[in-house]
């Protein structure tokens, strides 16, 4: 079935330092794919998304780019701040599971920034 | 802006109670459903409803009732609490099933099954 893995965490960053969480996934259609933001205490946030391929979605200075060759959605920022540390959800809405709107998500990468 | 809005954020249960964890939305929105969410395996689908009177199975449904009896309110029921039903379970709503990429969600409710 389809799913989506990202990398483990947590991730440790100074304040200012480049981030990159990876996220692969596994899909038999052409999913849609989104990253979801979970600050402390909160529900999730949508982030960005990108509905095709070659897609790249923008947001609060996140980027991420739909790569059908490699099945990826990397989610990446420049210059992370402390108000960056968060739970970050990779997820995938697979048009064929219109039937249900699940969302396939993956295990979450937390992200700690140190001032 | 209330939004999606869950109650209560804390209840611990003893094995073998029930209870109903509130949902309601305020946007007008046709589809909500409900997570739950456990460590290293991310949210997983429960229930869904695509409308008032219309509700369906997810995932993971097994010791979980949904209704939807309004279009703002989708309240989940645990018949029978197992300590297997510890999680964080979110609510979570689109306008349109054709939408649910993005999704709204609620803050949470944490339950604990001793």
């Amino acid at each position: 079935g389809d799913s989506v893995t990202q990398m483990e965490g947590p991730v440790t960053l100074s304040e200012e330092a480049c981030l990159t969480i990876n996220c692969t996934y596994t899909a038999t259609g052409y999913p849609s794919l989104f990253w979801y933001v979970q600050y402390p205490g909160e529900g999730l946030q949508l982030l960005l998304k990108a509905t095709k391929a070659d897609d790249k979605g923008s947001n609060k200075g996140f980027e991420a780019t739909y790569r059908k060759e490699t099945t990826s959605f990397h989610l990446e920022k420049g210059s992370v701040q402390v108000s960056d540390s968060a739970v970050y959800f990779c997820a995938l809405s697979d048009r064929g599971s219109g039937n249900t709107g699940k969302l396939i998500f993956g295990q979450g990468t937390t992200l700690q920034v140190k001032p | 802006n209330a939004g999606v809005t869950q109650t209560p954020k804390f209840q611990v249960l003893k094995t073998g109670q029930s209870m109903t964890l509130q949902c309601a939305q305020d946007m007008n929105h046709e589809y909500m459903s409900w997570y739950r969410q456990d460590p290293g395996m991310g949210l997983r689908l429960i229930h869904y409803s695509v409308g008032a009177g219309i509700t369906d199975q997810g995932e993971v449904p097994n010791g979980y009732n949904v209704s939807r009896s309004t279009t703002e309110d989708f309240p989940l029921r645990l018949l029978s609490a197992a300590p297997s039903q510890t999680s964080v379970y979110f609510c979570a709503s689109s306008y349109s099933i054709r939408a649910t990429g993005e999704l709204f969600f609620g803050e949470g409710s944490r339950l604990t099954v001793l």
